[in-house]
């Protein structure tokens, strides 16, 4: 069975810092791993996805993520955040021959001036 | 606008009734999936459709149900509403019946609220 934890529900920073923003995986076979954003009041928008070949994967917005096997981790990063990224910030889990994506409970990015 | 349309955006109904929440798919994409959304229980998958049939079915109550139609857009019903149906519900689509290579589309959700 797949899952997905991302530690803290909750991330604040300053408007310049940088964004760590934290998922870990369970999988029995090498996971296809993805990040989603969702602004206030609407879906979810795909920001990055590691499907295979090269670890760091690039997204929009300037964010970034590496696959790292050994740690079952995806982390999300952003060298400096902006007021705009402020938002909430999925991780999502599947396995070739799954039929769906398995979600993370979100965590809330909040950017302060 | 990602292609995936949900409606209404926003349903208040009173509990013992039932609503239809209605999507439509991107153009192209064959599988459709329903998740809820709720403070206390996250993303939750409900079911998902694949060219007018049933292909994976997650925590889906008895007193909901889905079908998707003929021209790919998808219904889902909830009947008998409880106060705890309160919730965001998001339509997605994919092209493929499977979307661990390409992820999906979501649509903007329906906010129902059961008073």
């Amino acid at each position: 069975a797949q899952s997905v934890t991302q530690l803290g529900s909750h991330v604040s920073v300053s408007e310049g810092a940088l964004v760590l923003l934290r998922c870990n995986y369970s999988s029995s076979v090498p996971p296809y791993l993805f990040w989603y954003v969702q602004y206030p009041n609407q879906g979810l928008q795909l920001l990055l996805k590691y499907t295979t070949g090269a670890t760091l994967v690039k997204g929009i917005n300037g964010f970034e993520a590496e696959f790292k096997k050994s740690e079952t981790s995806f982390h999300l990063t952003k060298p400096s955040a902006h007021m705009s990224d402020a938002a909430e910030y999925f991780c999502a889990v599947s396995e070739r021959g799954y039929s769906t994506l398995t979600f993370g409970k979100g965590t809330m990015l909040l950017v302060s001036p | 606008d990602s292609g995936v349309t949900q409606t209404p955006k926003h349903l208040i109904t009173a509990t013992g009734q039932r609503v239809t929440l209605r999507c439509s798919p991107r153009s192209g994409d064959l599988s459709v999936y329903w998740y809820q959304q709720s403070l206390d229980q996250g993303l939750q998958f409900l079911i998902q459709y694949y060219n007018g049939e049933e292909r994976a079915k997650g925590n889906i109550l008895e007193r909901f149900s889905a079908q998707q139609f003929p021209d790919l857009h998808s219904e889902l019903n909830l009947s008998s509403l409880e106060l705890g149906d309160s919730a965001l519900y998001f339509c997605a689509s994919s092209v493929a019946r499977d979307p661990w290579r390409s992820g999906y589309t979501f649509g903007s959700g329906t906010r129902l609220t059961v008073v």
